[in-house]
This record gives C-alpha cells, sequence and structure tokens, in this order.
C-alpha cells in the first residue's frame, strides 16, 4: 500500500480482556516496528521484525505482550488480560531495510482500558 | 543506556520567524545517529532530518537544519521561517549504530505553536 495502515484507530476495552491491534506494512517493506506512546511521552520500542522473525523483543513491558509477523507483511500485537497501565498509542513502523534511515510510522492505534 | 532529554513542553514562534527546540542525548557509544520526527495532531510520525555522530557538516534538509555540537551533546533542530503548518509535537531520536537497527530512543517532544 501507499503508507503504513493500522487498524483499530480506537479501542476501548474492559481490563481483563485481550486486545490484537494489526498494521500493514508498506509493500516490500521487510523491517517493521512496534512502538508505544503514553499520553505526553516519546514513543518506547517494542519489538523488531526482520521479515517474519523478531531479533529484538526487548521493549515488550511483559508476557501479556505478544507480537507475530506472516508473510514479510502484516503484524499483530496482541495485548492479554489488558490493564490501565496498557492505554496508550501502539504506532507502527516499517522500513525498505533494517539499519534503513527512514522509517514510515503509521498513525497509530489508540488503545483505552477502562 | 541511551537517553534524549527535551527540556521545552511548549513553544510559540510567530509566522515567517525561526525557530529552535532543544535537544541534548546521553551515550558512550562513539557512532550514533540523530533524529527529528514531527507529529501533527493527526499522530502519524514524519521524519525530517538526520545527523551521523562522525559528519563533519550540520544536516540541512529545506528549512530544517541540525545544530549539532558534538562536545555537548547536543542537537537542536532549527525551524527557519515558520508556517501555520508547522504546529505539532516535535521528537528528538538516537539510534546506536549497533545492536537492534533502527531501534530509536525518543525524547518527551516538544510541541511548537506557529501563531499569526
Amino acid at each position: 500500500g501507499a503508507g503504513v495502515s493500522q487498524s483499530p484507530s480506537n479501542k476501548v476495552t474492559e481490563k481483563g480482556k485481550d486486545v490484537e491491534l494489526r498494521c500493514d506494512p508498506i509493500s516490500g517493506h521487510t523491517a517493521l516496528y512496534w512502538y508505544r506512546q503514553r499520553l505526553g511521552q516519546g514513543l518506547e520500542f517494542l519489538i523488531y521484525f526482520q521479515g517474519n522473525s523478531a531479533p529484538d523483543k526487548s521493549g515488550l513491558p511483559s508476557d501479556r505482550f505478544s507480537a507475530e509477523r506472516t508473510g514479510e507483511s502484516v503484524s499483530t500485537l496482541t495485548i492479554q488480560r489488558t490493564q490501565q497501565e496498557d492505554s496508550a498509542v501502539y504506532l507502527c513502523a516499517s522500513s525498505l531495510l533494517a539499519g534503513a534511515r527512514v522509517l514510515t510510522f503509521g498513525a497509530g492505534s489508540r488503545l483505552t482500558v477502562l | 543506556a541511551q537517553k534524549i532529554t527535551q527540556t521545552q513542553p511548549g513553544m510559540f514562534v510567530q509566522e515567517k520567524e525561526a525557530v529552535t527546540l532543544d535537544c541534548t542525548y546521553d551515550t558512550s557509544d562513539p557512532s550514533y545517529g540523530l533524529f527529528w520526527y514531527k507529529q501533527p495532531s493527526s499522530g502519524e510520525m514524519i521524519f525530517l532530518i538526520y545527523q551521523g555522530s562522525y559528519d563533519q557538516q550540520n544536516a540541512t534538509e529545506g528549512r530544517y537544519s541540525l545544530n549539532f555540537q558534538k562536545a555537548r551533546k547536543s542537537a537542536n533542530l532549527v525551524i527557519s521561517a515558520s508556517q501555520l503548518g508547522d504546529s505539532a509535537m516535535y521528537f528528538c531520536a538516537m539510534r546506536l549504530n549497533t545492536g537492534t537497527a533502527s531501534k530509536l530512543t525518543f525524547g518527551t517532544g516538544t510541541r511548537l505553536q506557529v501563531t499569526l
């Protein structure tokens, strides 16, 4: 596609429910990243995919968070048993190659946990 | 561990004037890159400018320039001839050239308001 597409754009859920956030990177981009942005804060790195493998998962805050990528395209970030502190905007970015200077970001998925 | 500090939570500038957004960084790695991103109210992050730690000249991209002072570990963004469309959040970020490719560490951002 023309840009990085994320869905849903907004998600409100109840504490304890599971949520899935989806990212469609730019076609042909091999590298994909997930970041989290809490209100009033900068972005925090969560996980990086090169192709379908994840060489760096160091930013995932707990084992309730997981992500996968299939077919070197779509990625899904799953948060199990959501907590109120998971409320944030989750941003996905992609780049043609790992180490590329420019990442293209999506508009994000805003998650609100009640 | 690397850290980015942006001390200005908000800035105002009049249209057509220049403005400087401050950024300092901390790392013990000698090889790194510094980035500035713009985040309008729509939410997406837009890449503006890049400076490598070994670059001799300050980076420029149109109305954007990066005032890189390596000894002071500062990488301030200068926007010349401000326009109303420049109103947005601006984030400074750093990437080490070791470890995860393109893993960026961000500051907390500066909200810029351009006024008439």
